[in-house]
């Protein structure tokens, strides 16, 4: 159990182009999902905190208006990367926690921007 | 300084070798602590979940706790060049939302 997808797992896109990425919790309902970025050999960043129904909160320099943080559902959340340039490709990943203090991460999307 | 601390490595074992991987804090609320394993390339993989201080053994891999230290523990036996990866230690105090992570430690062990 405790499974956690991202789609999509790649995703190349041209400079000024917006791109989402879904993070679904699959056998289990998240009251709170995270979204971080990580740069090559270095740790995760946490970029905003997302509870279902209300707005996200955004760490200290994340651009709120850039990264577009929907919680829709219990089982859902999406982040979009607006009008994406080449410093914002990354590797960014999202994770769940259900009603307990473990949190499970999604295997990641790659993104590149041209 | 860091909330917590790990030593980013790298580290390179033979196979078989006994591996212990460690991070220290500083905050003393922190109540839960887990380690997480990340290949390349993948998102983060919960291995450990412990509350307090304490052992906690699931097959070859051990997490220890001791909140005196303020000193968090992974021992991997037996390792094989499959637990080649980084690991990742993180820390949650009961009120707060979000994890705080150590570096991570890459380790490599070798066939």
């Amino acid at each position: 159990g405790a499974v956690v997808s991202q789609h999509p797992s790649r995703v190349i896109c041209k400079s000024g182009t917006s791109v989402k990425i879904e993070c679904r919790s699959l056998d289990f309902q998240a009251t709170t999902m995270f979204w971080y970025r990580q740069f090559p050999k270095q740790s995760l960043m946490l970029m905003a905190t997302s509870n279902e129904g209300s707005k996200a909160t955004y760490e200290q320099g994340v651009e709120k208006d850039k990264f577009l943080i929907n919680h829709a559902s219990l089982t859902l959340s999406t982040l979009t990367v607006t009008s994406a340039h080449p410093e914002d490709s990354s590797f960014y990943i999202c994770s769940a926690r259900p009603d307990r203090n473990e949190q499970f991460f999604g295997p990641g999307t790659r993104l590149t921007v041209l | 300084q860091k909330e917590v601390e790990q030593d980013p490595g790298p580290l390179s074992v033979p196979e078989g070798a006994i591996v212990s991987l460690n991070c220290t804090y500083s905050n003393s609320a922190f109540q839960y602590f887990m380690w997480y394993r990340q290949y390349s390339r993948k998102g983060p993989e919960l291995l450990m979940y412990t509350y307090s201080s304490g052992n906690k053994e699931d097959g070859r891999f051990t997490a220890q706790v001791d909140k005196s230290s303020k000193y968090i523990s992974l021992f991997i036996r037996d390792s094989q060049p499959s637990d080649s990866a980084t690991y990742l230690c993180a820390s949650l105090s009961g009120s707060a939302r979000q994890l705080t992570f150590g570096s991570g430690t890459q380790l490599t062990v070798l066939p």
